[in-house]
């Protein structure tokens, strides 16, 4: 799978939109963009995926660029309960999907 | 209901010991999966079952052994414990080996003294 570089914090005000940025840029055609969080002492928690389109959930928002070598993950209207530490994750579409965790980016929303 | 649990939530216990934790899932999900949070937070896939069969086998010793009675169920036993196996060890399950979202239990805090 390919390596994803992610920076290692961001801060955001509440109710503002957090963008999420990770570099992917030896990603091959089958593998996919997934993003988790991780909120303290939580297990992780799915986002969102993609392919090539840019998607979009109740949660956020993806953007993946036309080259596909990068990504943003947008959480439109940050609040509190988004602190957390965000991982980009990329995956191919083999038989089991075997989730390789960086160091991600510790998202802090402030008031 | 809580989709993936485990237990137990803490276990402090002396080098040398046996120990397991166990993880369920009510989700009906075919697939599940051990990873292990070090002290550095990296998460590290360990083992993964598919129906009660392994089809992920990372490089692990082979104190950890799981087990799967059933694919509801996959638990993890640890032989002669090692303080280096301190961590945070995460159960999760997804509906099958392809699927896109992993579903992860609130995790089990191990402190090897």
């Amino acid at each position: 799978d390919a390596k994803t570089t992610q920076p290692t914090s961001m801060d955001c005000a509440e109710g503002r939109a957090a963008n999420l940025p990770c570099n992917h840029s030896t990603i091959s055609g089958n593998e996919y963009v997934y993003w988790y969080r991780q909120i303290h002492s939580q297990g992780p928690q799915y986002i969102i995926h993609g392919l090539k389109n840019n998607e979009t959930n109740e949660m956020a928002s993806l953007i993946i660029t036309e080259d596909r070598k990068s990504s943003t993950l947008i959480l439109p209207h940050a609040t509190l309960r988004d602190t957390a530490v965000y991982y980009c994750i990329v995956s191919s579409s083999g038989s089991a999907r075997q989730l390789t965790f960086g160091s991600g980016t510790q998202l802090t929303v402030l008031p | 209901d809580t989709a993936v649990s485990q237990t137990p939530k803490y276990l402090v216990t002396q080098m040398g010991n046996d120990k397991s934790i166990k993880c369920e899932q009510n989700l009906g999900h075919d697939t599940m999966y051990w990873y292990k949070q070090d002290s550095k937070k990296f998460l590290k896939i360990m083992f993964s079952y598919n129906n009660k069969e392994l089809i992920i086998n990372e490089t692990v010793p082979n104190r950890f052994s799981p087990k799967s009675p059933d694919k509801a169920h996959l638990n993890l036993h640890i032989n002669s414990l090692e303080l280096g196996d301190s961590a945070v060890y995460f159960c999760a399950s997804s509906r099958n080996r392809g699927a896109d979202t992993q579903y992860f239990g609130p995790g089990t805090r191990l402190t090897v003294l």
